[in-house]
């Protein structure tokens, strides 16, 4: 079947702007969550959802970064009033549920790039 | 909070040959999953193997195996006969078992690896 897909591949945007990313899940998987991989920072986790709930935002870095996720499918995270500091490959990674005993399934990522 | 090390940014290896990868972590946790992931120039991250902290048995698969030493709180990752394929950006990573952690993965900072023809 198909994994997961992330879309857009590469986005270029002007700082300041806002930016949609995109998740697709894999069909059937409860568990979603979004990670950021920069230089500066590595990898790192943002936020995870169970269904369309997101408990814990604790891992969003600023109030400016937000996430929601409809139907227990698509998720979008968004980024408003874009920094330079953004830039990053941004990975969503979806389970079957949200237990550490579950494989997380990685898409390839969108690479973020604010000029 | 638990944290996660890789010390050698780098390793390079002769194809063929084998490599050891190391990892060190720190938790108070007494339960807990650790994994190495690939991640080739493509960007996807794929998982190569996973460890339960429960069971004393190295785990392996095919070409990959790992030593872990709990007391320690070490997890190296041993590449057997090492081929082309392999040439990736490896990390190591750790979830807590139980508590409120939810399977969010804490990650290394990576260690790249380059196979030689």
């Amino acid at each position: 079947g198909a994994g997961v897909s992330q879309s857009p591949s590469n986005k270029v945007t002007e700082k300041g702007k806002d930016v949609e990313l995109r998740c697709d899940p894999i069909s059937g998987h409860t568990a979603l969550y979004w990670y950021r991989q920069s230089l500066g920072q590595g990898l790192e986790f943002l936020i995870y959802f169970q269904g369309n709930s997101a408990p814990d935002k604790s891992g969003l870095p600023s109030d400016r970064f937000s996430a929601e996720r409809t139907g227990g499918s698509v998720s979008t995270l968004t980024i408003q009033r874009t920094q330079q500091e953004d830039s990053a490959v941004y990975l969503c990674a979806s389970s079957l549920e949200l237990a550490a005993e579950y494989e997380q399934y990685f898409g390839p990522g969108t690479r973020l790039t604010v000029t | 909070a638990q944290t996660v090390t890789q010390s050698q940014p780098e390793m390079s290896v002769q194809e063929a040959e084998t490599v050891t990868l190391s990892c060190t972590y720190d938790t108070s946790e007494s339960n807990y999953y650790l994994f190495w992931y690939k991640q080739p120039p493509s960007r996807q991250m794929i998982l190569v193997i996973r460890q339960e902290a429960y069971k004393q048995q190295n785990a392996t698969e095919n070409r990959f195996s790992v030593n872990f030493q709990k007391a320690a709180k070490s997890f190296s990752l041993k590449i057997s006969d090492s081929q082309l394929g392999d040439t990736a950006m490896y990390f190591c990573a750790f979830t807590d078992a139980g508590g409120t952690s939810y399977g969010k993965l804490t990650f290394g900072q990576g260690t790249i690896l380059t196979v030689h023809p």
